[in-house]
């Protein structure tokens, strides 16, 4: 049972280049999300997918995109990557059997530059 | 003010000790509190679990809820070096689309 699954583990991008980081569970969850977390700065919320079919800006959304490929994938995209995005990114997610209890990926290590 | 507020530490012990990790919250519709775990370079991994006040025991790690205070503990007993990581804290109420709210994290050390 692999939980969330996230790739790519590290990035290093240029300003300005574009990439999707990708996340996959397997625990048949309704609710995904995805966060950065920075030193002193603690998580915080992106964006997140209630459900299948729906996606919602969270609390720092600016610079990021999102889909919901199916209930299983939720990818997030850097359109334009910028220095300030050099974070590490977790996707996680959350089902009824669960509670309000969430699954975390591993991350992904990105720096721009 | 943040909504959840934690002490980021760090608070270095010596092995066997008794820690005592704190949250304080503003929101009183908060019900579903939590902790998590997080060990250095992987993602937090969901540690306990309550619902409304009181306690609840796993093993060595108790939490605790004090809805009239607004705050949490998490306790660990006769603590080890393998306990040595950052502890989050979480909460949400009923019907916030599953959203939890987060402390900033608090790095524990635990000296052998």
């Amino acid at each position: 049972n692999a939980g969330v699954t996230q790739t790519p583990k590290f990035q290093v991008l240029k300003t300005g280049q574009s990439m999707t980081l990708q996340c996959a569970q397997d625990m048949n969850h309704n609710s995904m999300y995805w966060y950065r977390q920075d030193p002193g700065m603690g998580l915080r919320l992106i964006y997140y997918s209630a459900s299948e079919g729906t996606t919602d800006k969270g609390e720092v959304p600016n610079g990021y995109n999102v889909s919901r490929l199916n209930k299983r994938e939720f990818s997030l995209r850097l359109e334009s990557a910028a220095p300030s995005q050099t974070s590490v990114y977790f996707c996680a997610s959350s089902g009824q059997e669960g509670g309000y209890g969430y699954t975390f990926g591993s991350g992904t290590r990105l720096t721009v530059v | 003010q943040k909504e959840v507020e934690q002490d980021p530490g760090p608070l270095s012990v010596p092995e066997g000790a008794i820690v005592s990790l704190n949250c304080t919250y503003s929101n009183s519709a908060f019900q579903y509190f939590m902790w998590y775990r997080q060990y250095s370079r992987k993602g937090p991994e969901l540690l306990m679990y309550t619902y409304s006040s009181g306690n609840k025991e796993d093993g060595r790690f108790t939490a605790q809820v004090d809805k009239s205070s607004k705050y949490i503990s998490l306790f660990i007993r006769d603590s080890q070096p393998s306990d040595s990581a950052t502890y989050l804290c979480a909460m949400t109420n009923a019907g916030n689309n599953r959203k939890l709210i987060w402390g900033l994290g608090t790095s524990l050390g635990v000296n052998p």
